[in-house]
């Protein structure tokens, strides 16, 4: 079963408006990473928060983690054309016997000019 | 320029003709994988590797090969195609392990297999 998942699967917001993006996980972690993937292109790291983090900035992203309710969110202030994208969390997920990264099924964004 | 590069960018073939997909890093890194990208299923782990002759699978390896000979490369080889294989393939690479590191990701390979 997935052990992040996106919500919503898709947002269509103006530029200019904020974005947020939502990923729920299943079991205990030690960090989340938050992806981005253009159209057909590679996933591009955006930020990587630890268990032990509330709160990272990057930029015009801001990234939130509650570990208590098992999810974290990705917010984008001043969205622009550019960063429409899918959006991707990645946590640990022990499946096989060994611990991988497991990545949601994505948030795809659309900003509109 | 730090880069994950793979070729071909795009492939059209038929079912059973042996293919391999190369996959190349400059970044000294470790830890390589390759994935898939299917429409539904989100982004799957075919195989990856912790180091030179390291090799693992991940959650979807059936149909797939690896070596890993040198530290930069990382070919994925499809023996005997079939049109389930049909996806959009990424190879990754980070400094160590994935779990606690930036993963880099390479601009992507489309198979189709008719």
């Amino acid at each position: 079963s997935q052990q992040g998942e996106e919500d919503p699967q898709a947002l269509s917001i103006q530029e200019g408006e904020n974005a947020t993006m939502n990923c729920s996980y299943k079991t205990s972690i030690n960090n989340l990473q938050w992806y981005r993937q253009n159209s057909g292109r590679g996933l591009v790291h955006l930020i990587l928060i630890r268990s032990n983090e509330r709160e990272k900035h990057s930029g015009r992203l801001r990234v939130t983690l509650d570990t208590s309710k098992k999810s974290s969110s990705l917010l984008i202030t001043a969205s622009r054309a550019a960063d429409t994208a899918s959006y991707f969390c990645a946590t640990e997920a022990l499946q096989g016997g060994s611990e991988k990264l497991v990545f949601g099924k994505g948030t795809k964004l659309t900003v509109n000019p | 320029e730090a880069q994950v590069t793979q070729n071909p960018r795009y492939l059209i073939t038929v079912t059973g003709k042996k293919l391999t997909v190369t996959c190349s890093q400059n970044m000294n890194h470790e830890y390589m994988s390759w994935y898939r990208q299917d429409p539904g299923l989100g982004l799957r782990q075919i195989y990856y590797s912790m180091n030179v002759e390291v090799t693992d699978k991940g959650d979807v390896p059936e149909g797939y090969k690896v070596s890993r000979k040198e530290k930069r490369n990382f070919p994925l080889i499809l023996e005997s195609p079939s049109p389930n294989q049909t996806s959009l393939y990424f190879c990754a690479s980070s400094r160590g392990g994935q779990l606690n590191n930036e993963q880099f990701f390479g601009p992507g390979t489309r198979l189709t297999v008719l």
